[in-house]
């Protein structure tokens, strides 16, 4: 089945710098890549997600890249805030089982004023 | 629209005991899944509904079980818990299109001592 491998755990950024979490997967047949951001008690929520047939995206300060070949998508945070301290967690799912979103095991960003 | 539900929000249990957690979806969405998270091993998939069918299963013992109702309000059902059932149980609910966000509820806090 799926595996999800997310890096880094941990990231600690200053305020205004960009932030990087990169994730692989390895079923060839995953093609749709959301990114969830969760804080502190609250639910996991949808920031931005991509699809197989899109090679990048982007809203505003955040942007996901995905590379089918190498099996790797990528979340990049620009101009960071504090408001952006949280954990995020990639997934893939593939078509027919979007329901079924496996998770990578969550990256938790500090972003220091 | 009002959001995913669940009740309860917490609930304590002791070893040996069942439990029953409710997820009220988003109006209109006809999947519900359902998601452990633990400190351990993050957001793991229970499985999945659609039209009162389960669709897809993860990889956990029969003790759990679900049922989704013609109304779209799924159950979880957790029999002789075992400490390590302790963890934040997620809903999600998403629409019949390909490719539609899946949603999450707040939770339902389980700890069983």
């Amino acid at each position: 089945g799926e595996n999800v491998e997310q890096h880094p755990s941990t990231l600690s950024v200053q305020e205004g710098d960009s932030a990087v979490i990169k994730c692989t997967y390895s079923d060839s047949a995953s093609n749709y890549f959301p990114w969830y951001k969760q804080e502190l008690g609250k639910r996991p929520q949808l920031i931005i997600d991509i699809r197989s047939n899109v090679g990048e995206k982007k809203d505003q300060r955040i942007a996901v890249t995905l590379n089918k070949t190498a099996k790797h998508f990528s979340l990049h945070i620009t101009e960071t805030q504090p408001e952006d301290s949280a954990v995020y967690f990639c997934a893939a799912s593939r078509t027919g089982s979007q329901g079924n979103l496996i998770f990578g095991k969550g990256t938790k960003l500090s972003v220091k004023p | 629209k009002a959001g995913v539900t669940q009740t309860p929000r917490y609930l304590i249990k002791t070893r040996g005991q069942q439990v029953t957690l409710s997820c009220s979806p988003i109006s209109g969405h006809r999947s519900v899944s359902w998601y452990q998270q633990t400190p351990g091993q993050g957001l793991q998939f229970l499985f999945e509904y659609f039209s009162e069918t389960q669709r897809n299963k993860g990889n956990f013992p029969g003790r759990f079980s679900g049922r989704q109702f013609s109304n779209s309000r799924s159950e979880m059902n957790v029999s002789t818990l075992e400490l390590g059932d302790s963890a934040l149980y997620l809903c999600a609910s998403r629409g019949s299109l390909v490719g539609e966000t899946q949603y999450f509820g707040p939770g339902t806090r389980l700890l069983v001592l």
